[in-house]
């Protein structure tokens, strides 16, 4: 069945450091989405991508969907105290099915 | 800043009871959604629901699940017979339009169901 997998699982950085998540279908996604839970808390919106090799930025948050619209990647540039949660990527497959990434828990030491 | 509210925050049943859970979306959208995440694990998509009907469900959301849009506020799950397993996070989204036309989803601050 689809699997949507991230990597890598955990990440522990520096403050100031710059963080990347990896999300890997394993079938071509018609758009993917990606979204911050904070440690208790509930899935939040970030962002959507469409295109094949889209590239979009919200501040120090860079998105890319890959050009077989099978991979994705969130890089954080500078990572702050408040970039701490689990990203999940999630995309929805060619019969409209919905999934969500495994997930990439970052901590950031101040 | 308008919300997805959930009732209850927690709510523990006995296997075999059935359980309600209840969302509230955000008044303006169409389209509705339950997801569930296990402790410590992804979340799952259940079902998507627009126009009084189910327009996408996965293959978790099988015969004792069920969603229901009994009035004009509120979209609920009933799990019929609960199992041990089922013991999770509950999260309802909803959105203006669909996901596949970029809609963004709003999330409820989750209902954590426990099954003892």
């Amino acid at each position: 069945g689809q699997q949507v997998m991230q990597i890598p699982q955990y990440q522990h950085v520096q403050e100031g450091e710059d963080f990347t998540t990896y999300c890997n279908s394993s079938t071509t996604l018609s758009n993917i989405q990606w979204y911050k839970q904070r440690p208790g808390g509930h899935p939040v919106f970030l962002i959507q991508l469409v295109k094949s090799g889209e590239v979009k930025k919200q501040k120090r948050l860079t998105f890319q969907f890959g050009e077989a619209k099978k991979n994705s990647s969130l890089h954080i540039t500078a990572t702050q105290t408040t970039d701490v949660g689990t990203y999940f990527c999630a995309g929805t497959d060619t019969g409209n099915q919905f999934y969500f990434g495994t997930g990439t828990s970052l901590t950031v030491i101040p | 800043e308008p919300e997805v509210t959930q009732t209850p925050s927690h709510q523990v049943t006995q296997m075999g009871q059935e359980v309600i859970l209840r969302c509230v979306p955000i008044s303006n959208h169409l389209y509705f959604y339950w997801y569930r995440q296990i402790l410590g694990q992804k979340v799952e998509f259940l079902v998507s629901f627009y126009n009084n009907e189910i327009s996408e469900k996965s293959e978790i959301f099988d015969d004792q699940f069920s969603v229901e849009r009994p009035d004009g506020s509120n979209f609920t799950l009933k799990i019929r017979s609960t199992k041990l397993e089922d013991s999770a996070m509950y999260f309802c989204a909803s959105s203006e339009g669909p996901m596949a036309a970029s809609y963004e989803q709003y999330f409820g601050p989750g209902t954590r169901l426990t099954v003892t």
